[in-house]
């Protein structure tokens, strides 16, 4: 079965950086585009990033734009999301997610998520 | 402020119907964007509940099904259960914003 398992969420300061991992198993990852999706404390869900299943193409949300970087390995079927300048507003859960075979597709399985919380 | 405009709460008493409207614009969802549901319990991660605008992935009861049509989109849930009481997010893609979600409905159970 599918499982997507975040790695790396905790506590930073304002302008420092942070990066979350997500592993990846129970199916063919280097197929499948991934996506970041975060949830501010009982907030909506928030698109963040897309990956395709290459590397080759990501988009970003214009919250994130310059700052965060998403990017895979295939060898280690692990996504990676690095969070550069963190601001107080990127506090959140931050959820790993399987997409389709092009990037704009269904998001169809959530990891757990990992905490992030931006704080002096 | 979401890209995509949902009823903040809806409610109903078990056994009745109900729609969670979703409602977009010409570069997003009126520009073909497919639409998605997805179903968030307290305190747990999102699940997928309807993709390609009425698809249901397997084991989704078909008590849910979806609709679009033009800029909008729309879930509903039949013969309601306490079960159902969760939080729904519709979501799609946007040509300027990437992927774009709705803010969110909660759904009451009365």
């Amino acid at each position: 079965q599918v499982q997507l398992v975040e790695s790396g969420g905790g506590v930073v300061q304002p302008g420092r950086s942070l990066r979350l991992s997500c592993a990846a198993s129970g199916f063919t990852f280097s197929n499948y585009g991934m996506h970041w999706v975060r949830q501010a404390p009982g907030k909506g869900l928030e698109w963040v990033a897309v990956i395709s299943f290459d590397g080759s193409n990501r988009y970003y949300a214009d919250s994130v734009k310059g700052r965060f970087t998403v990017s895979r390995d295939n060898s280690k079927n692990t996504l990676y999301l690095q969070m550069n300048s963190l601001r107080a507003e990127d506090t959140a859960v931050y959820y790993c997610a399987k997409g389709g075979l092009v990037v704009f597709e269904e998001i169809d399985y959530w990891g757990q998520g990992t905490l992030v919380t931006v704080s002096s | 402020q979401s890209v995509l405009t949902q009823p903040p709460s809806v409610s109903g008493a078990p056994g009745q119907r109900v729609t969670i409207s979703c409602t977009g614009s010409s570069s997003n969802i009126g520009a073909g964007y497919d639409v998605y549901w997805y179903q968030q319990l307290p305190g747990t991660a999102p699940k997928l509940l309807i993709y390609d605008n009425s698809n249901r992935p397997s084991g989704v009861p078909d008590r849910f099904s979806g609709s679009k049509s033009g800029t909008s989109a729309s879930l509903a849930i039949t013969g309601l259960q306490a079960e159902d009481e969760a939080d729904y997010y519709c979501q799609s893609y946007d040509s300027v914003s990437g992927g774009v979600f709705g803010g969110g409905t909660k759904l009451t159970v009365l």
